[in-house]
């Protein structure tokens, strides 16, 4: 059964810094990975999805990496801002399913 | 842009009532799945559907159904609402292939009393 980690479980960082954000999966044999975001008390919104056979994703200033074969993503922020204050989730959809496996994300603060 | 409406952003319950969920897409979405999140446990699948009538089992379905009349609209029902079904519920929707993004609606916080 695959398993989705995502560590650390709170970060917290002053503005203007750059942070890295990861998650770990247990089978490599996956179709695609999506980082979301959360924001307290609401639904979450989709960022990145990266394709099985891609290495990477951006939008503005959101990068994601996957590493298949290492059971590995990560998503790295880059000069971070207060409005990026949300909880971050990764989730995997594996080869021969149809549904996602969510990690339990990752609460950034990121301070003024 | 994709807009999932749940019914209900905020709902009290007794215990033993019957509760239903609403949720409604605007964008033509085959696939609609009913998550349940809960502190330390994250987020969890209920049921989901990949076409109108059709239903599957997600990973904890005891305790709900639901029902897919129109491909727009996924229902979410607790036959007989108990305390362990205080929770907030999340609904989302994709089109097919299942590789493509998954769009949530705003959730609802459900409080059984």
């Amino acid at each position: 059964k695959q398993e989705v980690t995502q560590i650390p479980a709170a970060l917290s960082v002053p503005e203007g810094e750059n942070l890295v954000l990861n998650c770990s999966f247990t089978d490599s044999a996956i179709y695609n990975l999506q980082w979301f975001r959360q924001d307290p008390g609401k639904g979450l919104t989709s960022l990145l999805l990266i394709q099985s056979s891609q290495r990477e994703q951006t939008s503005g200033r959101l990068n994601a990496s996957l590493d298949k074969s290492s059971g590995r993503s990560t998503l790295y922020i880059a000069a971070s801002q207060p409005g990026d204050s949300a909880t971050y989730l990764c989730a995997v959809l594996n080869s021969g399913y149809s549904t996602l496996t969510f990690g339990k994300g990752t609460m950034l603060l990121v301070s003024p | 842009d994709v807009k999932v409406t749940q019914s209900s952003r905020y709902l009290v319950k007794r215990t033993g009532e019957k509760v239903f969920l609403e949720c409604v897409q605007d964008m033509d979405h085959e696939n609609m799945f009913w998550y349940r999140q809960d502190p330390g446990l994250g987020l969890r699948l209920i049921y989901f559907s990949y076409d109108v009538k059709m239903k599957e089992k997600g990973d904890i379905p005891e305790g709900y159904s639901v029902s897919r009349e129109k491909k727009e609209r996924f229902s979410l029902i607790l036959e007989s609402a108990s305390t362990n079904q205080t929770s907030m519920y999340l609904c989302a929707s994709s089109s097919p292939p299942a590789e493509e993004k998954l769009f949530f609606g705003s959730g609802t916080q459900l409080s059984v009393l």
